[in-house]
């Protein structure tokens, strides 16, 4: 299985800065048919996850345009120009290309 | 608006069966494959099983491969997993999710909670 890798685990942040989280794939996550199928899903304390990001880099409908994700073959990153309160919780990177992997989880918290 | 409700989670001795539900509304649930993930306590997220939109192809990891069924009904719009021989490491939070292509998960219940223990 693809082992995705996330970091850092754990991201304190102060309000109105930025944040980023890296996720790294033990093998290309190219897919046969040019895709990549990388997704960032959010999980908020007691709540379902939600899908953030598809395909890398496409922003889901309803998703706050601080959110941004960005990479290639291996190595991928979500960013948050400016966090918000409501950003809190885990973060989730996963993979789609071959059998379905997730990271880890990064939780995100105000310092 | 995509709806998807989870049923059926509950407290079962090690080795007994269990039977999720997951009902959908909101969407042409007959043209999207269907997934299960699930989430141990305090664990992060783990791929359980996935099912075709006409059921044709079923796909599960290997640690429920033989234990677990999925199955859906397309003219009830649901989704079901039937868990047997169920194990302590099973315990967890089970969430049903739609999936409009290589488990690009862009939907997701509330989950429904399934405790493993004698």
């Amino acid at each position: 299985d693809v082992a995705m890798t996330q970091s850092p685990l754990s991201l304190p942040v102060t309000l109105g800065q930025p944040a980023s989280i890296s996720c790294r794939s033990s093998q290309s996550l190219v897919h046969s048919d040019g895709n990549t199928y990388l997704n960032w899903f959010q999980q908020r304390p007691g709540q379902s996850p939600r899908r953030l990001i598809y395909k890398v880099s496409n922003r889901d409908s309803g998703v706050p345009d601080r959110f941004s994700g960005s990479g290639s073959g291996t190595d991928f990153t979500l960013k948050i120009s400016r966090v918000e309160a409501e950003d809190v919780g885990i973060y989730y990177c996963m993979q789609g290309s071959y059998w379905p992997t997730f990271g880890q989880g990064t939780k995100v918290e105000i310092k | 608006d995509v709806q998807l409700v989870e049923s059926g989670g509950d407290l079962v001795q090690p080795g007994g069966s269990l039977r999720l539900s997951c009902a959908a509304s909101g969407f042409a649930f007959s043209t999207y494959w269907m997934s299960w993930v699930r989430q141990a306590p305090g664990k992060g997220l783990e791929f359980v099983a996935n099912i075709k939109d006409d059921g044709s192809v079923k796909n599960y990891v290997g640690s429920v491969k033989g234990r677990f069924t999925i199955s859906r009904d397309n003219a009830r719009n649901s989704v079901s997993l039937q868990m047997d021989s169920l194990r302590a490491e099973d315990t967890a939070v089970y969430y049903c999710a739609r999936d409009p292509f290589f488990s690009s998960f862009d939907s997701w219940g509330p989950g429904t909670l399934v405790t493993v223990s004698s």
